[in-house]
């Protein structure tokens, strides 16, 4: 979606190494989804953000919400063979919470 | 649960030939999407319905894609006549009014030859 922006597009990172994604809209947000694809599978939730300057984290993954709510990045810490995967970020940017999506990111860690 | 269950999860067919997706919501869940994905494209939502009635289907490409929701628990997607650039992967997901979380099945992966 031209609304929403990923970056980077694709990210090799040694094991053990911290990385961060971003995901930039045009609009403002009332809400921002993170999920997460493997090869062949469906995508997993993992968070959502809605308030400016809002963070939260899963396990080794956390996320933050800017304040002009209008970016969001995701940041790994210690990364594992694991975090692999596609991530996408997914907007909610008219507040009915109909959700566009990122191109997504894809991650590959190496052991 | 067993989570939103797709079929088939390959779906290989002619270009001209009728293709129709299927859906199992999770039990409960009163929304249901259709998405596509495609390299170039992303994943795309093409209709979502709340309480088995269409809401929004402003991103079904053409007269050529329908999607139906008789009951809570089963709905379809279905491309006729199918087109090469059709080809792509369709996601359904679910999610329950109140939360925000949803919950995707594991894709049909459809090829158009």
């Amino acid at each position: 979606s031209q609304e929403l922006e990923q970056s980077p597009q694709s990210l090799i990172v040694q094991e053990g190494k911290n990385l961060t994604i971003n995901c930039t809209s045009s609009k403002t947000l009332y809400g921002l989804y993170w999920y997460k694809q493997k090869y062949g599978e469906g995508l997993i939730f993992l968070m959502m953000l809605q308030k400016g300057g809002e963070e939260k984290s899963h396990e080794k993954i956390t996320a933050k919400l800017d304040e002009k709510k209008q970016q969001s990045s995701l940041h790994i810490t210690a990364s594992q063979p694991s975090h692999a995967g596609i991530y996408l970020c997914g907007a909610d940017t008219g507040g009915y919470q109909k959700v566009t999506f990122g191109t997504g990111t894809k991650l590959q860690v190496i052991p | 649960d067993a989570g939103v269950i797709q079929s088939p999860r390959h779906e290989v067919t002619e270009m001209g030939q009728e293709v129709t997706l299927r859906c199992k919501p999770i039990s409960g869940h009163d929304y249901l999407f259709w998405y596509r994905q495609t390299m170039m494209r992303g994943l795309e939502l093409l209709i979502y319905f709340n309480n088995n009635v269409p809401i929004d289907d402003s991103g079904m490409p053409e007269d050529r894609f329908s999607a139906k929701m008789p009951n809570a628990s089963f709905s379809t997607l279905k491309i006729q006549p199918s087109e090469p650039r059709d080809s792509a992967v369709y996601f359904c997901a679910s999610r329950q009014t109140g939360t925000y979380e949803q919950y995707f099945g594991p894709g049909t992966r459809l090829t158009v030859t």
